[in-house]
Parts: C-alpha cells; sequence; structure tokens
C-alpha cells in the first residue's frame, strides 16, 4: 500500500540558510500534518492542514511556514536556520480517524 | 486534549504477552484513545484506536475500562521486533480535525 512520502531524506544545511522539507501523503488523504523531533525528545506538533487551509498550529516558529498545494502534496519552509533546528520532521497525512506518518526528513544545521 | 500518564519503560519476554497501561482520567466523552509507537528514529506507526468499545486488529487488542479512565493495549506474542516507544494519545481527532500530541511514551524492551 502507499505510504507517506517525505524528500529528502536527509539534508545538511549551514547556519542562516533555507532548507525546503516536501511530503506527498497518502493518496486521498486530505490532511497533512508536520511534526518536529529534537534529539531524545517527542514528536512535536507543529502545523496541520486541511483541504489546502491550514486547520491548527502548534509551537511552529515564526521562521518557518508551510503550505499544502492542489494535489494535497505539502512544503514545509524553514528560514535562516539556527543549529537547534537540527531534528527529525516527520509529516503525516489522513482520511479519517487514522493518520499515518512518513519516514522522516533528518536536517542537520551546521 | 486529555493528558495521559504512561509508565517510562517495560520489559516483556519474546513471546508472551506485552500489556501496556496508559491512564488518561480527565478523557472528555468527544476523546478516542489512539496507541502509536516509533520504532528508533523511525515514523511514528499507527497501532489502534478506540472510543469506548475494545478494539481488535492484526497487531493489537486495546481494552478501554467502561469508565474510560485508563486502557490497555496488549500485544498478544511480543516479538523481538516490538522494542518501542510505545504512545497513548487522548484525542478528538477525527483526522480532518484536531490533532495527535505526543506524551511520554513507554520504551517497551522485548527481552529473548
Amino acid at each position: 500500500a502507499a505510504g507517506v512520502i517525505q524528500s529528502p531524506r536527509h539534508l545538511i544545511k549551514e547556519k542562516r540558510e533555507t532548507a525546503t522539507l516536501k511530503c506527498y501523503p497518502i493518496p486521498r488523504h486530505d490532511t497533512v500534518y508536520w511534526y518536529q523531533q529534537g534529539p531524545g525528545q517527542d514528536p512535536q506538533f507543529l502545523i496541520s492542514f486541511y483541504e489546502k487551509m491550514q486547520s491548527d498550529k502548534g509551537s511552529i516558529p515564526d521562521r518557518f511556514s508551510a503550505q499544502q498545494f492542489s494535489d494535497y502534496h505539502s512544503e514545509l519552509n524553514m528560514s535562516s536556520l539556527e543549529l537547534g533546528d537540527s531534528a527529525l520532521y516527520f509529516c503525516a497525512s489522513s482520511r479519517t480517524e487514522e493518520a499515518f506518518f512518513g519516514q522522516g526528513t533528518r536536517l542537520t544545521v551546521v | 486534549d486529555a493528558k495521559t500518564t504512561q509508565p517510562p519503560s517495560m520489559d516483556c519476554a519474546e513471546g508472551r504477552a506485552a500489556n501496556l497501561p496508559c491512564n488518561h482520567s480527565t478523557i472528555s466523552g468527544n476523546e478516542y484513545v489512539y496507541w502509536y509507537r516509533q520504532i528508533h528514529s523511525q515514523g511514528p506507526q499507527y497501532i489502534i484506536h478506540g472510543l469506548k468499545n475494545n478494539e481488535t486488529n492484526e497487531m493489537a487488542s486495546l481494552i478501554i475500562t467502561e469508565d474510560r479512565k485508563s486502557s490497555t493495549l496488549i500485544l498478544p506474542h511480543a516479538t523481538l521486533r516490538d522494542t518501542a516507544v510505545y504512545y497513548c494519545i487522548v484525542s478528538a481527532f477525527t483526522g480532518n480535525t484536531g490533532k495527535l500530541i505526543f506524551g511520554q511514551g513507554t520504551t517497551l524492551q522485548v527481552k529473548p
């Protein structure tokens, strides 16, 4: 069965650079969620979209923005990267009560 | 969303049933109990969810007490590959609204 696809799987950026993470939801899933997981921490909810509109917002820094496109894929844009942004970033998608997660993008800021 | 309490860690012998408890005494009537697990830095994996009835699927069973203030996830025959962090989440999440908030889960170590 098709799963949530995230790209890239690994990304290395320097401080103050910009990064764009992409998420392709499971076909026919109309809701996308982004999570950040720092080293040794639990996944933290960042933001979600339903039918291309932002539906909820968590602890997402102002330097980050996200959107969901007409084909339902989503992109998380991160600017002015800081060392503390180094983390795993997970995307999840859902249509009903079950949300399925991708394998994540590991972002390393150096 | 209601707060959950889970033991930080548990051990289980391979082949035996793993019973993971979760307390959620402040659960609201419209909140579901969800269980996810995360195997070392992989994406969280959906296991099962329920509202008030017990549920079973190919992975696990979910037993919810009648007052809904606690639940137990049962892995009937644990294998080494079930070693993971297990998260119990209580949420009004419907798939289009709400969100899943991960707290401190239970690290299950399955031992040979």
